[in-house]
């Protein structure tokens, strides 16, 4: 099994639409968890980290299910600059560093 | 403000020639750095990672390695490469996790094709 799976999609949406990414994850012991966005042939970057209590910033929700070892991510009203790959990333433990595992991601493709 | 800087940015090299990716922060003390690879289709995987000069692991068994000259540069090299090198090459910087921010910064990336 995986460390991190996702859905890797395409998902394809119209302007407008509320579209749910899922993620698993296996290590009950994982610490933290986020989400990244990666544009096309671009870095990836930090969208948001989710919060054991769910989170929310502008038309992006987080939530975090320890118990089912689960992550979500919702987005409102898509809009075609969200357009992208969205990679579900977990901490697995302690340490000194930021050994973060990276799902392959889900593709968003927002059509006008 | 940090910055993270990655070069080159594209390069096609032949199986079995030498590599050399440099990546640069600037804008901060002892970073945490690391080194990723993304191959087609598949996750990010994390090559290397090092805490401070001198000090690098590695995570999986490979062609490559890394090195970190000072504090805010970190290397990856091969002698000879193979064309399963191939793939988009990332560094990172982490402050330490016990500052509350366990965020990874990436730069922009290194491109690298085996032929």
């Amino acid at each position: 099994r995986k460390e991190v799976e996702q859905d890797p999609g395409p998902f394809n949406v119209p302007e407008g639409a509320t579209v749910a990414f899922n993620c698993t994850y296996s290590n009950s012991a994982s610490q933290s968890f986020f989400w990244y966005r990666q544009d096309c042939r671009k870095e990836p970057k930090l969208l948001m980290s989710v919060y054991s209590s769910g989170n929310e910033d502008g038309r992006f929700t987080a939530q975090l299910n320890r118990a089912s070892q689960y992550i979500s991510l919702l987005i409102r009203d898509s809009k075609l600059s969200d357009s992208a790959t969205y990679l579900c990333v977990v901490k697995p433990g302690g340490g000194a560093t930021n050994k973060l595992i990276f799902g392959t991601g889900t593709l968003l493709a927002v059509q006008p | 403000s940090q910055t993270i800087h990655q070069w080159p940015a594209t390069l096609v090299q032949p199986v079995g020639s030498p590599l050399s990716l440099e990546c640069t922060v600037e804008g901060t003390s002892n970073p945490n750095l690391y080194w990723y690879r993304q191959a087609a289709g598949r996750g990010l995987q994390l090559l290397f990672y090092s805490v401070g000069i001198g000090q690098i692991s590695s995570e999986v068994p490979q062609n490559l390695s890394a090195s970190r000259p000072q504090d805010r540069q970190f290397i990856l090299s091969s002698k000879k490469l193979l064309l399963s090198d191939s793939g988009f090459y990332l560094c990172a910087w982490s402050v330490f996790p016990g500052s509350g921010a366990n965020v990874l910064t990436f730069g922009a990336g290194s491109r690298l094709t085996v032929l």
